[in-house]
């Protein structure tokens, strides 16, 4: 079973869309991050957040982490194909000691010109 | 500043031929190093974590072994490789969850 269930897998739209990707569990997590990763690359953090109800901004993209923290969204306004890229979300759960994270299946996002 | 090498980057290997890939960390000690492999760019498996030399834990049985003989170096290995570990090998290293994990840059292993 995935602890973490990102929607969509994958979304296609024209640039300047706006688009939400979710993130959702039934577990706590104390942290929740964001990655994003390109064809033959590692995964690049974007964001962690911490606290629940907790609203980060990078750019045009806007990052929510649940009053419960156990979901989170990533909102992108006015997308560009730059922003084209496969989308993790990661969770550390609550009480971990190991730091590990468990990563969602991701979000395939394509942003045509 | 920190920085994580893996090597190599691409690799073409038998079925039944041995594997190393090595993973080393530069600027940081004690980190915790991890390995996945990535199946057709999408989710990650998280195959082995170690949170120090000679600490390894294994998430799923498979053909696969790891090491950590040195604090910032971290090793893949298998002896005989099998079709089915096609696929792209990611080595990340962290302080703890909250802080992120950095990835370094993957090796696309095709086993034929």
């Amino acid at each position: 079973t995935q602890l973490l269930e990102q929607s969509p897998q994958f979304l296609s739209i024209q640039e300047g869309e706006n688009l939400t990707v979710y993130c959702n569990s039934s577990s706590v997590f104390s942290s929740l991050q964001w990655y994003r990763q390109e064809p033959g690359e590692g995964p690049v953090l974007l964001v962690t957040v911490v606290t629940g109800g907790e609203v980060k901004k990078l750019k045009r993209l806007t990052f929510q982490f649940g009053d419960a923290r156990k979901d989170s969204s990533l909102h992108i306004t006015a997308a560009q194909p730059g922003d084209t890229g496969l989308y993790l979300c990661a969770g550390e759960e609550q009480g971990s000691t190991l730091g590990r994270l468990y990563f969602g299946r991701g979000t395939q996002l394509t942003v045509w010109p | 500043s920190q920085t994580i090498h893996q090597w190599p980057a691409t690799l073409v290997q038998p079925v039944g031929s041995p594997l190393s890939l090595e993973c080393t960390v530069e600027g940081t000690s004690n980190p915790n190093l991890y390995w996945y492999r990535q199946a057709a760019g999408r989710g990650l498996q998280l195959l082995f974590y170690s949170v120090g030399i000679g600490q390894i834990s294994s998430e799923v049985p498979q053909n696969l072994s790891a090491s950590r003989p040195q604090d910032r170096q971290f090793i893949l290995s298998s002896k005989k490789l099998l079709l089915s570990d096609s696929g792209f090998y990611l080595c990340a290293w962290s302080v703890g969850g909250t802080y992120g994990y950095t990835f370094g840059s993957g090796t696309r292993l095709t086993v034929v």
